[in-house]
């Protein structure tokens, strides 16, 4: 079955420090991927996406993710961490074998940023 | 720049209320979405439409409809509330042609009581 996985629910790093965010899916093919966050309030927005080509993908606010396919892995990197990086953040696949349409979502993994 | 937009940040509702939750995008988007939001669950589909008047079951249909009379606007709807439909809505909208990026509106926090 496809799934994603964020095998972490909280994530703490002192301001300033490197962040990783790991991202684990099953998939019969390479699928799309994406990371999206979400502030506290607010809805989602995309940080980044995979869809072909090189496997380094760079997004906004600093923000990078790496396409890792031996590994099943997307996970999602940051050198230095502000305090408006705070937030839960999702990484998503796609398309789901039942519709051309659907993302799959994992269960989020929020970021806390000490000062 | 591109804007979902949903009806209510927060409601409140009683049991066996009927209720619309409105999104409305200005993107000129083919599809649209609707997910549930609950800690640790991440995003559930609900219903997904793809061009006015067509709809299809998400992941957890149940208790729910939706209707596409106008391409940017997209309604979910509670037949009749429960207080395990407590949750955040989101509403999102894409491009056609397969899986594409999904622009999100803000939520709506549905509280049941």
């Amino acid at each position: 079955a496809q799934s994603v996985t964020q095998p972490d629910i909280h994530i703490t790093v002192s301001e300033g420090a490197s962040l990783e965010l790991r991202c684990n899916y099953s998939y019969g093919a390479t699928p799309y991927l994406f990371w999206y966050v979400q502030s506290p309030g607010q809805g989602l927005q995309l940080l980044l996406k995979y869809f072909s080509g090189d496997t380094l993908v760079q997004g906004i606010k600093g923000f990078e993710a790496e396409f890792k396919r031996s590994q099943s892995s997307f996970n999602l990197r940051k050198p230095s961490v502000h305090w408006s990086d705070a937030a839960e953040y999702f990484c998503a696949v796609g398309p789901s074998v039942d519709s051309s349409y659907k993302l799959i979502f994992g269960s989020g993994t929020r970021l806390l940023v000490r000062p | 720049d591109v804007k979902v937009t949903q009806s209510s940040r927060y409601l409140v509702k009683r049991t066996g209320e009927k209720v619309f939750l409105e999104c409305v995008q200005d993107m000129d988007h083919e599809n649209m979405f609707w997910y549930r939001q609950d800690p640790g669950l991440g995003l559930r589909l609900i219903y997904f439409s793809y061009d006015v008047k067509m709809k299809e079951k998400g992941d957890i249909p149940e208790g729910y409809s939706v209707s596409r009379e106008k391409k940017e606007r997209f309604s979910l709807i509670l037949e009749s509330a429960s207080t395990n439909q407590t949750s955040m809505y989101l509403c999102a909208s894409s491009l056609p042609g397969g899986v594409n990026e999904q622009y999100f509106g803000p939520g709506t926090r549905l509280t049941v009581t």
